[in-house]
């Protein structure tokens, strides 16, 4: 069985700042996919950033970047230059073997002006 | 190219009635995933279906769902009898292949209502 965790339930950053979300997961699968997906109010699900686990260099999407530690079953993802309308809730998701996602409980990010 | 498109956006059903939700896949997809999400919960996978095959129905509840991938036509999650529990955003994605390296592009959710 696969689990993702994500332990910050809320999170609020200034405009133009930085912040950082953290996610861990377990897998028995030595090679996977981890994603990071973006709900905003209209609730449609946008995939913000993909890592596949072979890779050892961290995924970058212009102001989105991840932290991949696959010793530490770690995915934390960071927005830089935060703006408004990255107010969202945003899920850390695993795909292992087969072909379904995995979920955590989401993280929602508050951007204040 | 369109989206993943799903219908109806919203959908209000008493106890008792049936809910059909239909999911039409992005076009040259013929893989498609049905996911719930409960209110203040992350997503979680129900079933998994290739044209005229139930490939992975192990997040399904054993009573009063169905899923069907038709030759043609859309996707439908048939829900029976439907309780208050069965309220919840039913989100479809869509794949143009199986396995992990495939990419899942999502609708924008029914968001089903029981009374």
């Amino acid at each position: 069985a696969q689990t993702v965790t994500q332990s910050q339930p809320e999170m609020s950053v200034q405009e133009a700042e930085t912040v950082t979300l953290s996610c861990t997961y377990d897998t028995s699968e030595n090679n996977y996919y981890l994603f990071w997906y973006k709900q905003p109010p209209s609730r449609q699900m946008i995939l913000v950033i993909r890592q596949e686990a072979y890779k050892q260099q961290n995924a970058t999407e212009n102001r989105f970047s991840v932290n991949f530690q696959k010793a530490a079953k770690s995915f934390s993802l960071k927005i830089s230059d935060s703006q408004l309308g990255d107010t969202a809730m945003y899920f850390c998701a695993l795909r292992p073997s087969g072909s379904r996602l995995t979920f955590g409980e989401g993280t929602q990010l508050t951007v204040n002006p | 190219n369109a989206g993943v498109m799903q219908n109806p956006r919203h959908l209000v059903r008493r106890r008792g009635q049936e809910a059909r939700l239909r999911c039409s896949p992005m076009k040259g997809h013929s893989h498609v995933y049905w996911y719930r999400q409960l209110p203040e919960e992350g997503l979680k996978f129900m079933v998994y279906l290739q044209k005229e095959n139930i490939i992975d129905e192990s997040g399904m509840p054993k009573e009063r769902f169905s899923a069907e991938f038709p030759k043609e036509g859309p996707s439908i999650l048939r829900i029976q009898q439907v309780v208050r529990g069965d309220s919840a955003a039913y989100f479809c994605a869509s794949s143009p292949g199986a396995g992990k390296a495939y990419e899942q592009y999502f609708g924008p959710g029914t968001r089903l209502t029981v009374t």
